[in-house]
């Protein structure tokens, strides 16, 4: 089936920028999402490329290249708030979602 | 406020006894799903529905059931089948998969003992 892989863990200061890689062994996605999730809670929506390019939400920022089957989510300024899970999400031929095992980011003050 | 109910938060259960999860929306989104996440792990599709009366399984559906019998719900029935069935319990509708956006409730963690 169709799978995402992601970094495990990624560690940044507060106020630095970090990116957070996604590539997947599909040529079935449509689309890409990304989710922010904190412990103990339930996943939140960030952003979604249904197009090739870079779409821009406040200090998030996420990437798709489908050529190259890679995303990217990118956030900048950094705040001890963004500690949290992140995983990014294929749009599976229009009928679901496929997660990503997710990546948790630590930011360190 | 819209949005979508998940019960109970948190459920116990013995070996051998199926349980019910309770999932309703008030988006009047056409679309829901059933995701399991077991700790440290991602999503993974169990069930999910895109019209009323229709559903389809996903990647893990083994020990699991669903319905669709109206468009604000979608109960998820744990049975006794489902080998492991300790884990976190997600929900989420989205009007389809086109603006690449779900909506989840807060979740229901079930414990077997």
């Amino acid at each position: 089936g169709q799978s995402l892989e992601q970094p495990s863990e990624v560690t940044a200061v507060e106020g630095a920028i970090v990116q957070i890689n996604c590539t997947y062994q599909t040529s079935g996605f449509y689309g890409l999402s990304w989710y922010q999730q904190h412990d103990g809670g339930a996943p939140t929506f960030l952003s979604y490329n249904g197009l090739d390019g870079l779409e821009e939400t406040g200090r998030f920022s996420s990437f798709l290249s489908r050529s190259d089957s890679y995303g990217y989510l990118l956030l900048q300024e950094l705040q001890m708030k963004d500690s949290a899970s992140y995983f990014c999400a294929g749009d599976n031929y229009g009928q679901n979602f496929v997660f990503g095992p997710g990546t948790r980011l630590s930011v360190l003050p | 406020d819209g949005g979508i109910t998940q019960s109970p938060k948190y459920l116990f259960r013995k070996e051998g006894q199926n349980v019910t999860l309770s999932c309703e929306q008030n988006l009047n989104h056409d679309a829901m799903y059933w995701y399991r996440q077991d700790p440290g792990q991602g999503l993974r599709l169990i069930y999910y529905s895109q019209i009323v009366n229709d559903f389809q399984k996903g990647d893990i559906a083994e020990g699991y059931s669903v319905s669709r019998e109206k468009k604000e719900s979608f109960p998820l029935t744990v049975t006794s089948a489902q080998k492991n069935p300790t884990a976190f319990y997600l929900c989420a509708s989205s009007h389809g998969t086109n603006t690449g956006e779900l909506f989840f409730g807060e979740g229901s963690r079930l414990t077997v003992l």
